[in-house]
This record gives C-alpha cells, structure tokens and sequence, in this order.
C-alpha cells in the first residue's frame, strides 16, 4: 500500500494568516492527489483534485501543488471558517489511503 | 440537486452483518462510480472498495476482501455495502461518495453522504 504522511500534524493560526500542509507519498504518484476539509461531525469535503485542480464552489483562497511525491495545500488568507481537519488521498493505487490529518486551530 | 441519502444507524453484535444503502439522486447514477469509506472515532478516513455505476464492476480493499460486498440497484440509483463477521473494530461511520468515471488518478470523491454510524457492540 501507498503510505501518505503529512506535515504538520497540527498547525495553531489567525485569521488572514497564510497556512501550507504538506503531504508526502512513500512512492510517486504523479498528480494523483485530492485535498478535503473536514469539520467535526460532518463528511469530508472535496477542496482539490489531481493535485492542483480546484474543486468548483470551493473558494480560491485554497490551492495545491506538487508531483510525484511530495504535495502542498496552501491557504492564502484563513478564514474563521476554515478551522478544520484537512486530509490527502492518493487516487492512483488501491487501496486509495488517506493521509493522518493536520488540524488547523484558532491561535 | 445531487444527493446521497444513506440509511440510519445501526448497532449489531460481533460476528453478525451490517448492510447499508446509499441513495443517489440528481445526477446520472450510471456516468459515476460509488466509493465507500469508513471513519473510526478520531481516526482517518479508510477507503474500502467501490462500484461502477453503469459496468457494476467493484474493487474493494484486500483488507476487507473477505468480508464486503458492494451492489447496486441501478434502477432504485442505490448501492449497498453489507459487512460481514463484523467486530469492534468495526465500529465507525461509514460514508458512501461519488467520483466521476473517467480519467483514472485524476478526480476526487465530489459529493458524500451523510454517514451512517454503525456501533459493534455485545
């Protein structure tokens, strides 16, 4: 199985600040990676697909970068309602596994 | 507009099945693929296997090779996913949502449903 790590784990931030989660493949995988955001108790929700392609409805404040094996969710300007889990998948092996989440919180 | 509609929570003892529905409407159910994945208590999100919408081909996780199957009801736009032998670790919620068919790798799980909480429990 393709194991993802991210980087943060947890990440303490202010509203505007500019905010990067890393998440790292154990193999390449092109640009085979979607971002979701999670709130307590809900589903997650779909932010960005392969790698870089923003999700439509989904604000332009987020993006992503990267290939092979290393990849970026950046937040340009945090809005009070972007605290949340924030989690990678790789779509290109099955099993298609997630990475261990970071949490942005309200510093 | 797009929905997936889940069926409620259930609460089974160790070693018995759980069996539950995905309804989707506002799209057409067979141009997409339905994936399931479960989310233990502080935990990641696990994917465990996924249908064609319109072949009804599946692929699940070796994980749970043994234990899933994935159906669907194309004329109810329905897909189940009943577990077997089911034990505490078991106990999650486990979420059913959709990706476009198409370009392997490239698109994400777009729309999810609610949840379904099952709890394994004697």
């Amino acid at each position: 199985d393709i194991q993802l790590t991210q980087s943060p784990s947890f990440l303490s931030a202010s509203v505007e600040d500019r905010v990067t989660v890393t998440c790292r493949a154990s193999q390449g995988i092109n640009s085979s990676v979607a971002w979701y955001q999670q709130k307590p108790g809900r589903a997650p929700k779909l932010l960005i697909y392969s790698a870089s392609t923003l999700q439509s409805g989904v604000p332009s404040r987020f993006s992503g970068s990267g290939s092979g094996t290393e990849f970026t969710l950046t937040i340009s300007s945090l809005q009070p309602e972007d605290f949340a889990t924030y989690w990678c998948q790789q779509l290109i092996s099955y099993p298609q596994t997630f990475g261990p989440g970071t949490k942005v919180d309200i510093k | 507009q797009v929905q997936l509609v889940q069926s409620g929570a259930e609460v089974k003892k160790p070693g018995a099945s759980v069996k539950v529905s995905c309804k989707a409407s506002g799209y057409s159910f067979t141009t997409y693929s339905m994936h399931w994945v479960r989310q233990a208590p502080g935990q990641r999100p696990e994917w465990m296997g996924w249908i064609n919408g319109g072949s009804g081909n599946t692929k699940h996780s070796q994980k749970f090779q043994d234990r899933v199957t994935i159906s669907r009801d194309t004329s109810a736009t329905t897909v189940y996913m009943e577990l077997r032998s089911l034990t505490s670790e078991d106990t999650a919620v486990y979420y059913c949502a959709r990706r476009p068919l198409g370009r392997v790798g490239h698109f994400g799980l777009d729309v999810w449903g609610q949840g379904t909480t099952v709890i394994v429990s004697s």
